[in-house]
């Protein structure tokens, strides 16, 4: 099992909709979780990271961890055509400072 | 303030020819990481320099590339004997020192590196 999957994509959804993008990780990449967005041509920038159990929330963003069943999720709401990138999932072991990156996930917002 | 500077941004190089790609991390990061991104693919880490430790090596794919630091300030990556296959946009990203947060970096604009 890779470390960290994610479903390649695209995914499509209509604007104003809310984008779910989702993560598995193995046991070995338990710890912290982050979702940066990369846009064609461009580099990776940051969006959330997620330490605990639950969800976190920054303006239409919100990232949902379950430790238990090891997925981490990104939720958008409120979509729009600006919102269309990859999104890549990263997640860190406790004693690590290097983090895996998933593939990423294509997200489609159209009009 | 200043991001994370890479330079040059897009390098032609001939099969056989050494490049040099440069990195400028954000001030105050003592983390630093190189990465190498093929068309259409993730990220591949390359390797990892946190302060004056020894730098964690594992992602160079061979002996053709080697990285230096010195302390928490810029960073080169060298590929020797260049092949078509290192043809990518090899990014840098910088981040404070911490097992946790490590994971919260900042990238560069990367350099794409075109081996004809």
């Amino acid at each position: 099992q890779k470390e960290v999957e994610q479903n390649s994509g695209p995914l499509s959804v209509p604007e104003g909709a809310i984008a779910s993008l989702n993560c598995t990780y193995s046991d070995r990449v338990s710890q912290s979780f982050f979702w940066y967005r990369q846009y064609s041509g461009k580099s990776p920038e940051l969006i959330m990271s997620i330490y605990s159990n639950g969800d976190k929330e920054d303006g239409r963003f919100t990232a949902q961890l379950n430790k238990a069943s090891q997925y981490v999720s990104l939720l958008i709401r409120d979509s729009q055509p600006s919102d269309s990138a990859t999104y890549l999932c990263a997640g860190a072991s406790g004693g690590s400072y290097i983090p895996t990156f998933g593939r990423g996930t294509s997200l489609i917002v159209h009009p | 303030g200043a991001g994370v500077s890479q330079s040059p941004s897009n390098k032609v190089t001939e099969k056989g020819k050494d490049v040099e790609l440069r990195c400028d991390p954000i001030s105050g990061h003592t983390a630093l990481y190189w990465y190498r991104q093929r068309l259409g693919q993730g990220l591949e880490f390359l390797i990892y320099f946190q302060g004056n430790s020894a730098p964690d090596k594992s992602g160079l794919p061979s002996d053709r590339f080697s990285a230096e630091r010195t302390g928490e300030s810029v960073s080169t990556l060298t590929i020797q004997r260049t092949q078509q296959e290192d043809s990518a946009v090899y990014l840098c990203a910088s981040s404070i020192s911490s097992t946790s947060r490590g994971g919260e970096q900042f990238f560069g604009p990367g350099t794409r590196l075109t081996v004809l």
